[in-house]
């Protein structure tokens, strides 16, 4: 199985322009997380969706983040403008029902700087 | 709402020596419990977790924690650490019941195995 795939890895980009983190959960999974980890914040849940419906987007930090998922198979997180305080890791997550019990899988992972 | 505590931000032992990673929860209802591990440059994977039944929960690598309520803790443990152990651990909560999909994570431990 090929995991939670996250493009890019590795992302530079200047204050202001638009950034775009793409992911794509395992098959089958039906529930889909984006979270940002950050050394003063640690791990925090940004939105979750399942059956690609955003069921609660509370940890989405302001209006310059938005995500989408227009299919099971795909997910983007967007940030426009990006701001230097925006630089963090960007994790996706699949799990098989989003229930509680469930083992979340996490991709690898894309790391954002803003300069 | 839930919230953990890891004891410790960073744990060094020597190779060989016991492994323990300290975790206390907090929840209103009875919990699930979860710890993952990060390799660097990696994203999560889980190790072991606790939903119902047996208190004392195995994981891969060795891994084990035990559930105890009267305690609110999860501690991890390992009886002999080695070299690929070193990475960060994170202890998760939510709560048991219905389709609670958010977890909610400590602030992690970086283990260092010494040779």
């Amino acid at each position: 199985d090929a995991g939670v795939i996250q493009s890019p890895r590795h992302e530079v980009t200047e204050m202001g322009q638009e950034v775009t983190l793409r992911c794509k959960p395992i098959s089958g999974h039906n529930s889909l997380f984006w979270y940002r980890q950050t050394m003063m914040r640690g791990l925090e849940l940004l939105i979750y969706f399942n059956n690609n419906v955003p069921i609660d987007d509370s940890g989405m930090p302001e209006d310059r983040f938005s995500a989408k998922m227009p299919n099971a198979s795909f997910s983007t997180l967007k940030i426009q403008p990006s701001e230097p305080r925006d630089s963090a890791v960007y994790f996706c997550a699949s799990s098989s029902k989003g229930q509680g019990s469930d083992e979340q899988f996490f991709g690898p992972g894309t790391r954002l700087t803003v300069l | 709402a839930q919230s953990v505590t890891q004891l410790g931000s960073h744990v060094s032992v020597s190779e060989g020596a016991l492994v323990l990673l300290r975790c206390n929860y907090s929840s209103s209802v009875p919990p699930y419990l979860f710890w993952y591990v990060q390799y660097p440059n990696q994203g999560l994977q889980l190790l072991l977790k606790y939903t119902t039944g047996a208190t004392l929960v195995k994981g891969i690598n060795g891994f084990e924690a035990e559930f105890k309520k009267s305690e609110t803790s999860f501690h991890l443990t390992k009886p002999s650490a080695h070299m690929s152990d070193a990475a960060e651990y994170f202890c998760a909560v939510t709560r048991s019941g219905g389709s609670n999909y958010k977890l909610t994570f400590g602030k992690g431990t970086l283990l260092t195995v010494n040779p």
